[in-house]
C-alpha cells in the first residue's frame, strides 16, 4: 500500500512567520500535487510538480518535489491568515490513475 | 462556469435506508471519481470512472455502489447506509486520461453524511 505521511498535522503560527509542510513516502510518483481546502469546501488544487528536483513558487508559496520524487515540501514565507486551511498533498503513482492523499496539514495563522 | 455539483449537501439518515448522492460535473471530464473524509485520515478514494460505462474500486469501496450511464453524472449508491459510512464524501472530476501526470482534480462543495 502507497502511502504519503504529511508533518506536522497540526500547525498555529503568528502572522508573519514562515512554516514548512511536509510530505514524505517511501514510494516513487511520476507528480505530485498539492490541494488547499477551507471549511465547507472542497479541496482546490493549488500545484503540480512533475519533475524530481523541481520547484515551484506561487506568490508567497514554494513548493518542492524531491530528486528521487519520494517527498515534496511546501513553505509559506510570511504567512497570513488568509492561507489558513487545511493543506494536502497527493501524490499520483506510476501505472496507476490512482491519487494517493496524505491525511493533511491544517493551518492556523492568527492575526 | 464550471463546477462539480453535489446533492445533498447535508443528510441524516438511519441505518439500512437506501440514499444516493448526485454528483454532476459540466466540464465534459471523462475522469469521475468519488472520496470519503474522514479525520486524521485524509482523502481515501471509493470508486472511480474512467469513462462512460467504465468504474473500478478504490481504496474503500465495500458499502458503495457507482454506476456511469452518463458522462457528467456519476451517483453514489449506499444500499444499506451504515454508522461506519458517516463521513464527509467529495465528488471530483478530471480531464486527465490514463497513464499522463495527474491532471487538476475539480471537487464538489462535499456531501456531509450521518448514518444514525
Amino acid at each position: 500500500t502507497q502511502l504519503l505521511e504529511q508533518s506536522p498535522q497540526f500547525l498555529s503560527i503568528q502572522e508573519g512567520e514562515n512554516l514548512t509542510v511536509y510530505c514524505n513516502s517511501s514510494s516513487v510518483f511520476s507528480s505530485l500535487q498539492w490541494y488547499r481546502q477551507e471549511p465547507g469546501e472542497g479541496p482546490v488544487l493549488l500545484v503540480t510538480v512533475v519533475t524530481g528536483g523541481e520547484v515551484k513558487k506561487l506568490k508567497r508559496l514554494t513548493f518542492q518535489f524531491g530528486d528521487a520524487r519520494k517527498d515534496s515540501s511546501l513553505h509559506i514565507t510570511a504567512a497570513q491568515p488568509g492561507d489558513t486551511g487545511l493543506y494536502l498533498c497527493a501524490g499520483h503513482p506510476y501505472s496507476s490513475y490512482k491519487l494517493i492523499f496524505g491525511s493533511g496539514t491544517r493551518l492556523l495563522v492568527r492575526p | 462556469e464550471a463546477q462539480v455539483t453535489q446533492n445533498p449537501r447535508y443528510l441524516i439518515t438511519v441505518t439500512g435506508k437506501k440514499l444516493t448522492v448526485t454528483c454532476s460535473q459540466n466540464m465534459n471530464h471523462e475522469y469521475m471519481s468519488w472520496y470519503r473524509q474522514d479525520p486524521g485520515l485524509g482523502l481515501r478514494q471509493i470508486y472511480y470512472s474512467m469513462n462512460v460505462e467504465v468504474t473500478d474500486k478504490g481504496d474503500v469501496p465495500e458499502g458503495y455502489k457507482v454506476s456511469r450511464k452518463e458522462k457528467r453524472n456519476f451517483p453514489l449508491i449506499l444500499e444499506s447506509p451504515s454508522p461506519n459510512q458517516t463521513s464527509l464524501y467529495f465528488c471530483a472530476s478530471s480531464l486527465s486520461k490514463w497513464g499522463s501526470p495527474a491532471g487538476e482534480l475539480f471537487f464538489g462543495e462535499g456531501s456531509r453524511l450521518t448514518v444514525l
